[in-house]
């Protein structure tokens, strides 16, 4: 069965410092998808990356970067020289098709602090 | 602006009361579906729908209904508002379901 685990549930760093969220994830599938978005205070969820199963490169956005691993079935993501406006709620989720139809699974979040 | 709209945005309801919340896309998106969002639980999806006049059951589908009669509007229905629906609900569109989500902003639903 799918699953994401997101094992730190908040994360408290002072501006400027890097900071690293963790993301593992389960499937038996070949072909899948992993997602990063971000859910500011405001509440809205926001799209930051999608990457699939047969592209391990990194990518880096900015200060945003992903690390993905096939190997350790981790998708992580880093934000290099926090700022106050990273504030958020980050979900990792996992996507995969049966029937050809692909339905997401989400982690339970990370909520991140950055204080000034 | 393009994007997904939900209506209400807020909805206090009693125990046993019913009511619909609306959510719709202007991106032509096939994909929809409807989530909700507990604390320490991340979202979990309720239903879900791959086309005009097509709706199917997520996660955590029970006591709750939904329609797509329209491509652009997917209806979430509550027959009988339990406490345990007190939650925020969030709509989502995709134009293909390996895609990023367009998310709605939201509807906090309380059931007292």
């Amino acid at each position: 069965a799918q699953k994401v685990t997101q094992a730190q549930t908040e994360i408290s760093v002072v501006e400027k410092e890097d900071v690293t969220l963790d993301c593992v994830y389960e499937t038996r599938d070949t072909t899948y998808y992993l997602f990063w978005y971000k859910q500011p205070p405001s509440g809205e969820l926001v799209f930051l990356i999608r990457r699939n199963s047969f592209d391990e490169q990194n990518e880096i956005s900015g200060r945003y970067s992903w690390n993905f691993q096939k190997s350790t079935s981790s998708f992580n993501f880093t934000i290099t020289a926090s700022q106050v406006v990273d504030s958020a709620v980050y979900f990792c989720a996992l996507s995969e098709g049966t029937s050809g139809t692909y339905k997401y699974i989400f982690g339970t979040g990370t909520r991140l602090k950055v204080l000034a | 602006n393009a994007g997904v709209t939900q209506t209400p945005k807020f909805r206090v309801l009693k125990t046993g009361q019913s009511m619909t919340l609306l959510c719709a896309q202007d991106m032509n998106h096939e994909y929809m579906y409807w989530y909700r969002q507990d604390p320490g639980m991340g979202l979990r999806l309720i239903h879900y729908s791959v086309g005009e006049g097509t709706t199917a059951k997520g996660e955590v589908p029970d006591g709750y209904n939904v329609s797509r009669l329209k491509k652009q509007n997917f209806l979430l229905g509550l027959e009988s508002a339990a406490p345990s629906q007190t939650s925020v609900y969030f709509c989502a569109s995709s134009y293909r379901s390996d895609f990023s989500y367009t998310f709605g902003s939201g509807t906090r639903l309380t059931v007292v």
